[in-house]
């Protein structure tokens, strides 16, 4: 059975960093690209970006691109989700997602639809 | 970028009838790349349909979805109470967007 399960809930101030995870089972992890959705309170879904745990290959949502960092570990099937200053505005749920349908021809990409989710990392930042 | 417009916002149904929903892409979707997802509260967001008509693993056939260019329609044919929640669509043909949603709610 695929599962990706994600890190608990955080609870952070303004300016401090944060790393959170998710751990892939069920599937070859190196096999498969991984991204990470954002949901703030009561808010639609926002595709943040995207890493192949295989080579690390990473790639990022123009509207994320700097602000936040994915990483992957492939010896323990993990991918990651960084962030190096919080903000208030980054208070959200974070999902880690699986996806499918990826390829890459003559320099575009389509990344694909997400055919399994974690079940959510809350992260909340107040001062 | 790709904007998704769904709509409506909210749907008021009964159980045993007949829900479309709609989402229209602001420029054509490579390849009908278009997937929609179900989310109820407190859960993450569930695969139903992917490339615009092709059903996911498990999903009952009263989900079927169709469309193409920039005009896509999610339809559930006979709605069962487990089936009231926010439907969400998702283009992958340039990046990846997903329009803002619509609220299926028990009439």
């Amino acid at each position: 059975e695929v599962q990706l399960v994600q890190s608990g809930a955080e609870v952070k101030k303004p300016g401090e960093s944060l790393k959170i995870s998710c751990k892939g089972s069920g599937y070859s992890f190196t096999s498969y690209w991984i991204g990470w959705v954002r949901q703030m309170p009561g808010k639609g879904l926002e595709w943040m970006g995207i890493i192949y745990p295989g080579d690390s290959d990473t790639r990022y949502s123009p509207s994320f691109q700097g602000q936040v960092t994915i990483s992957a570990d492939k010896s323990i099937s993990t991918a990651y989700l960084q962030w190096s200053s919080l903000k208030a505005s980054d208070t959200a749920m974070y999902y880690c997602v699986r996806h499918r349908g990826v390829y890459c021809s003559g320099g575009s990409c389509y990344w694909g639809y997400f055919d399994y989710w974690g079940q959510g990392t809350l992260v909340t930042v107040s001062s | 970028e790709i904007v998704l417009t769904q709509s409506p916002g909210t749907l008021s149904l009964s159980p045993g009838e007949r829900a479309t929903l709609s989402c229209r892409a602001s420029q054509s979707v490579s390849s009908s790349y278009l997937a929609w997802y179900q989310q109820k509260p407190g859960q993450a967001p569930r695969l139903l349909i992917y490339g615009a008509s092709s059903r996911a693993t498990g999903i009952p056939d009263r989900f079927s979805g169709s469309g193409s260019g920039t005009d896509f329609t999610l339809t559930i044919s006979r709605l069962e109470p487990e089936d009231f929640a926010v439907y969400y669509c998702q283009q992958y043909g340039s990046s990846s967007t997903f329009g803002q949603g619509t609220r299926l709610e028990i009439k």
